[in-house]
């Protein structure tokens, strides 16, 4: 069946500091990767996605490189700011189904002091 | 931002009564899904909707109906809520099934039911 297994948080980090959320995921198939942010009390909105094996996300400074070997997609930022604080979600999507559903983790915990 | 809504968004309900969600979206999309957020779960599937009158159950269906009689309206009902139902529900909205296609989300639902 089809998984996705988050870091668990929640994570406290400095401002300017290194981020690293790791992914890592279960699929029949050739699944599409995604992260999602959650900002607070709002939906969900996709931060980025990789459809296929070496594949590089990127977006707002965030990275994510989609990994068949190790079945990863580790979300990093290079230097995060109090404003990337949220909840992140990593997920996946087989696009062998007719369902086009999503799969979620637990979602990880960021928060980032000035 | 994709043209989503949801209401309410805040709803305080007692054992035992029904519960009708809304979703709204101006994009004209096919596909919509139902999700419950709780803590420790991330995001899971109700019930979801490949086209007007045409719906299926998702991972968490038990206690939940939905209705597509247009395009742009899907609602989720909750036949006699309990408890165990409190959480903030999320509409999503894709455009296509297969798996590489961004899925919207609207802002929430909020639900306690006591």
């Amino acid at each position: 069946g089809n998984s996705v297994t988050q870091m668990e948080g929640p994570v406290t980090l400095s401002e300017e500091a290194f981020l690293t959320i790791n992914c890592t995921y279960t699929a029949t198939g050739y699944p599409s990767l995604f992260w999602y942010v959650q900002y607070p009390g709002e939906g969900l909105q996709l931060l980025l996605k990789a459809t296929k094996a070496d594949d590089k996300g990127s977006n707002k400074g965030f990275e994510a490189t989609y990994r068949k070997e190790t079945t990863s997609f580790h979300l990093e930022k290079g230097s995060v700011q109090v404003s990337d604080s949220a909840v992140y979600f990593c997920a996946l999507s087989d696009p062998g189904s007719t369902l086009g559903r999503l799969y979620f983790g637990r979602g990880t915990q960021l928060t980032v002091w000035p | 931002d994709a043209g989503i809504t949801q209401s309410p968004r805040h709803k305080v309900t007692e054992t035992g009564t029904p519960v009708t969600l809304r979703c709204h979206q101006t994009e004209n999309h096919r596909y919509m899904y139902w999700y419950r957020q709780d803590p420790g779960h991330g995001l899971r599937l109700i019930h979801y909707s490949y086209g007007v009158k045409d719906t299926d159950k998702g991972e968490v269906s038990d206690g939940y109906s939905v209705s597509r009689s247009k395009t742009e309206d899907f609602l989720l009902t909750l036949e006699s809520a309990t408890s165990s139902q409190t959480s903030v529900y999320f509409c999503a909205i894709s455009g296509s099934s297969g798996g590489q296609e961004t899925q919207y989300f609207g802002p929430g639902t909020r639900l306690l039911v006591l």
